[in-house]
């Protein structure tokens, strides 16, 4: 049973369209949720670190938002090169356990 | 600059050969760690590290192997016993502790020859 589910797992928009990402997850114990991008070819950029449920964080146009059972992270006003792979984790016991990403095609 | 540098970015395995993933960092990290990623799937750990010579197997360790004698390095040994390897492998660190974020390396993509 997946303990990290992202969705939808592929979102196209038009630029300047703003929306959210979602992910849901079931461990208990949460030891921080992760958000990064993923660029084709290349390894996981590290975006934000949430640890409460309440807690918001932000960047430029991305904002990643936490409660007890799930994150969003919300894209607001978006440009081409917002378009990548978004992947969340959450870090359990010792490890960090990952979703499968939302693939995000923004259209200019 | 800070970071962590795999090599090769490509690499072409022949049937029965063992071929090693090299992974090095400058953060001053203490954990380390080694992850597939498959098209359509999340990463899955291989092997991790929290320390000097000492190592741990994740969820897919069968078939491959690691060592940990410097802090900076973790390579990567993927081994002829390994029946499918082609894919995304991906090098990470971190600070140790519960909660703390990995940071990640660009990766080096395997292919059978």
């Amino acid at each position: 049973e997946d303990q990290v589910t992202q969705s939808p797992e592929a979102l196209r928009l038009q630029e300047g369209e703003s929306s959210s990402l979602n992910c849901s997850y079931t461990v208990s114990g949460l030891r921080g949720l992760f958000w990064y991008r993923q660029d084709p070819g290349k390894g996981p950029e590290f975006l934000f670190t949430l640890y409460s449920a309440g807690e918001e964080k932000e960047k430029e146009r991305l904002k990643a938002t936490l409660t007890k059972k799930e994150s969003f992270l919300h894209i607001t006003a978006p440009k081409p090169e917002d378009s990548a792979t978004y992947l969340c984790a959450v870090g359990w016991d010792d490890k960090i356990i990952f979703g499968k990403g939302t693939r995000l095609h923004i259209l200019p | 600059d800070g970071g962590i540098t795999q090599s090769p970015k490509y690499l072409f395995r022949k049937e029965g050969q063992n071929v090693t993933l090299s992974c090095e960092q400058n953060l001053n990290h203490d954990a380390m760690y080694w992850y597939r990623q498959d098209p359509g799937q999340g990463l899955r750990l291989i092997y991790y590290s929290q320390i000097v010579n000492d190592f741990q197997k994740g969820d897919i360790a069968e078939g491959y192997s690691v060592s940990r004698e410097k802090k900076e390095s973790f390579p990567l040994t993927v081994t002829s016993a390994q029946k499918n390897p082609t894919a995304f492998y991906l090098c990470a660190s971190s600070t140790t502790g519960k909660g703390q974020p990995q940071h990640f390396g660009d990766g080096t993509r395997l292919s059978i020859l």
